[in-house]
């Protein structure tokens, strides 16, 4: 089966730096994606990864690595405001998006 | 400018009753999707449509129906509610079929089925 996994919840400070991970098997890969949901709201497209290495977007990094089935995303200088939850989604061979159960981060003062 | 909307925003249902959920996007995307999203799950696809006139089944089509008359609207029906297609239902677009590297979503209409 084809299967997604990040934390369930993480608690950082404000102004630190939190990584997010993301470990990912499905059938094929074409593609991972990063989406940030505040509460009650829709998720909103953060970033896309689609080969190895990191993608850098201002305070926000994306990595991958593809042989080992795996990402993280990266929050830096943490503001109140970073705190929701992070979605994982790998796009596989079916051009079908597979969505993570989401990582809620709680930012503290 | 609205991007996406749906309503209602939120609906208690009677089991056994029909419902249709309402979604418009003023985008001019080609493709459409509706997803159910859960508490601990992921979101998960009920049905997608790549172009007007078309349309496809996700992971979880079952107890749903969905029309692509134009580009605008994507209306999802339940034909006969029950109480575990309570979910929070999120509509979204992407430019083109699901080769696109961004979907927008709408605000989420919020179902509870009694």
């Amino acid at each position: 089966g084809q299967n997604i996994d990040q934390p369930t919840e993480m608690t950082a400070t404000e102004g630190a730096i939190v990584q997010i991970n993301c470990t990912y098997q499905t059938s094929g890969f074409n593609g991972l994606f990063w989406y940030q949901q505040h509460a009650g709201e829709a998720p909103t497209f953060l970033s896309y990864n689609v080969l190895d290495g990191l993608e850098e977007k201002g305070r926000f990094s994306s990595f991958l690595s593809r042989s080992k089935g795996y990402s993280y995303l990266l929050l830096k200088e943490l503001q109140m405001k970073d705190s929701a939850s992070y979605l994982c989604a790998v796009r596989d061979s079916n051009y079908q998006l597979i969505w993570g159960a989401g990582t809620k981060l709680i930012i503290k003062p | 400018i609205a991007g996406i909307t749906q309503a209602p925003t939120s609906q208690i249902l009677a089991a056994g009753r029909r419902m249709t959920l309402r979604c418009t996007q003023d985008m001019r995307h080609n493709a459409m999707y509706w997803y159910r999203q859960d508490l601990g799950l992921g979101l998960r696809l009920i049905h997608y449509s790549n172009t007007a006139g078309t349309t496809g089944k996700g992971e979880v089509p079952d107890g749903y129906s969905v029309s692509r008359a134009n580009t605008d609207d994507f209306p999802l029906t339940l034909a006969s509610a029950v109480p575990s297609q309570t979910s929070v239902y999120f509509c979204a677009s992407s430019e083109a079929g699901q080769g696109s590297n961004e979907q927008f979503f709408g605000p989420g209409t919020r179902l509870t089925v009694l």
